[in-house]
């Protein structure tokens, strides 16, 4: 069964303080990976979608990589606006979409 | 953009009663997404639409789940008859046909189904 797993589960940091969350997934047959960020009651919000290793995308404060068997969400001088839980996301040739649990971090002023 | 709709927004109900979650995606958008998200098993796709119809629901749990999509604008996701383990935040989501391959899915506000 194709696997997601994110790590950690979470992360506190203080503002400015820089880092990277991981993501590992099954390898074979994989069509794309995806970063979401989601807010306490609301949905995930759609940040980054990764096609194959060595790409790198980046909004704002944020870097997403991608290797051959992992991808990291890097998060550089972070603000407290960017406490959420990040979730990433493979989705494969069957067109299976498997979400990791996802790691809550939190920025504190 | 009104961007996803979801409703109700918290449902409470007793065991088996039926439910019925509805959704419309953004408008343009031909493909339809049905997620559950619970602490346990984090979120988890249940079945999805593309031009209407269904593709893939291998991710929906019993045959006590049902979902339809009648028209681009309306989807449904009915539970009967509901179960205390349902009781999860339902999520529909869409994506565009012109992201192409990107599969941007873009969420809901969800339902907090509660089945007591």
């Amino acid at each position: 069964e194709d696997q997601v797993t994110q790590s950690p589960e979470a992360l506190r940091l203080q503002e400015g303080e820089s880092s990277s969350l991981n993501c590992s997934y099954t390898v074979s047959g994989l069509r794309g990976l995806f970063w979401y960020r989601q807010d306490p009651g609301k949905g995930p919000e759609f940040l980054f979608t990764l096609y194959s290793a060595g790409e790198e995308k980046e909004k704002e404060r944020l870097k997403a990589t991608l290797t051959k068997k992992e991808s990291f969400l890097h998060i550089t001088a972070p603000k407290p606006e960017d406490s959420a839980t990040y979730l990433c996301a493979a989705r494969y040739n069957n067109n299976d979409m498997r979400f990791g649990a996802g790691t809550r971090l939190t920025v504190k002023p | 953009d009104a961007g996803v709709i979801q409703s109700p927004r918290h449902e409470v109900t007793e065991m088996g009663q039926e439910v019925t979650l509805r959704c419309k995606p953004i408008s343009g958008h031909n493909s339809l997404f049905w997620y559950r998200q619970t602490m346990m098993r984090g979120l988890e796709l249940l079945i999805y639409f593309n031009n209407n119809v269904p593709i893939d629901d291998s991710g929906m749990p019993e045959d006590r789940f049902s979902a339809k999509m009648p028209n681009a604008s309306f989807s449904t996701l009915k539970i009967q008859p509901s179960e205390p383990r349902d009781s999860a935040v339902y999520f529909c989501a869409s994506s565009s046909p012109w992201t192409g391959a990107s599969y941007e899915q873009y969420f809901g506000p969800g339902t907090r189904l509660t089945v007591t």
